[in-house]
């Protein structure tokens, strides 16, 4: 049972737009920045989004992260089908003193 | 650019030891904060234990499913962030990545298999 919920799975066709959410608590999402990460399959973890809404360097603006409260929300728009990957959010726990992930959101591009 | 190369991964014995290494380049080591992250065959990702930054240079954190057997450390001089593992136990099996996930740009390494075995 992962501290920050994710939908287990989302797809969309290409060029389309999807959204993945995810929830958390005043502890970490409410209290501090959200980072996304994108797992393509057997490799390692990139990061898309860091402080809710900054891209890194190299990271197309079709990704996008936004932050309400207690709950973060990752947008992809223009879907391609090498987006098909895990998707992952993390935020520092102040109650926990650690790092916490949710538990991913495979997304499909049909 | 930056780059976190993992070292020290391998097999070993249920209650073995085993430490990992990351030696980091392109950015300012000594004012960074670090991670252990690992992810176990076809399962999400587990934060493993932190090494915090400037001001409270060295304070450490740990996962409560590692606390007491492994420890983290960095040798600033050589840019290199240190996970000592103990008493390894079937289920600390899994990919280990080493990670920059606070500040600029998070960056992580292409991550080291540990398979704990007999």
């Amino acid at each position: 049972q992962s501290v920050l919920t994710q939908p287990p799975s989302a797809s969309g066709t290409p060029g389309q737009r999807v959204t993945i959410s995810c929830s958390g608590s005043s502890s970490n999402i409410g209290s501090d920045y959200v980072s996304w990460y994108q797992q393509l399959s057997g490799t390692a973890p990139k990061a898309l989004i860091y402080r809710n809404n900054q891209r890194p360097s190299g990271v197309p603006d079709r990704f996008s992260g936004s932050k309400s409260g207690t709950s973060a929300s990752l947008a992809i728009s223009g879907l391609r089908s090498e987006d098909e990957a895990d998707y992952y959010c993390a935020v520092w726990d102040a109650s926990l003193s650690g790092w916490v992930f949710g538990g991913g959101t495979k997304l499909s591009v049909l | 650019e930056v780059q976190l190369l993992e070292s020290g991964g391998g097999l070993v014995q249920p209650g073995g030891s085993l430490r990992l290494s990351c030696v980091a380049s392109g950015f300012t080591f000594s004012s960074q904060g670090m991670n252990w992250v690992r992810q176990a065959p076809g399962m999400g990702l587990e934060w493993v234990s932190g090494i915090s930054n400037y001001p409270s240079l060295g304070s450490t954190y740990y996962a409560d499913s590692v606390k007491g057997r492994f420890t983290i450390s960095r040798d600033i001089s050589k840019a290199t962030l240190y996970l000592q593992m103990n008493s390894l136990r079937a289920d600390d099996t899994a990919v280990y990545y080493c990670a920059k996930m606070s500040g600029d740009a998070p960056a992580w390494g292409q991550g080291i298999l540990v398979t704990v075995s007999s």
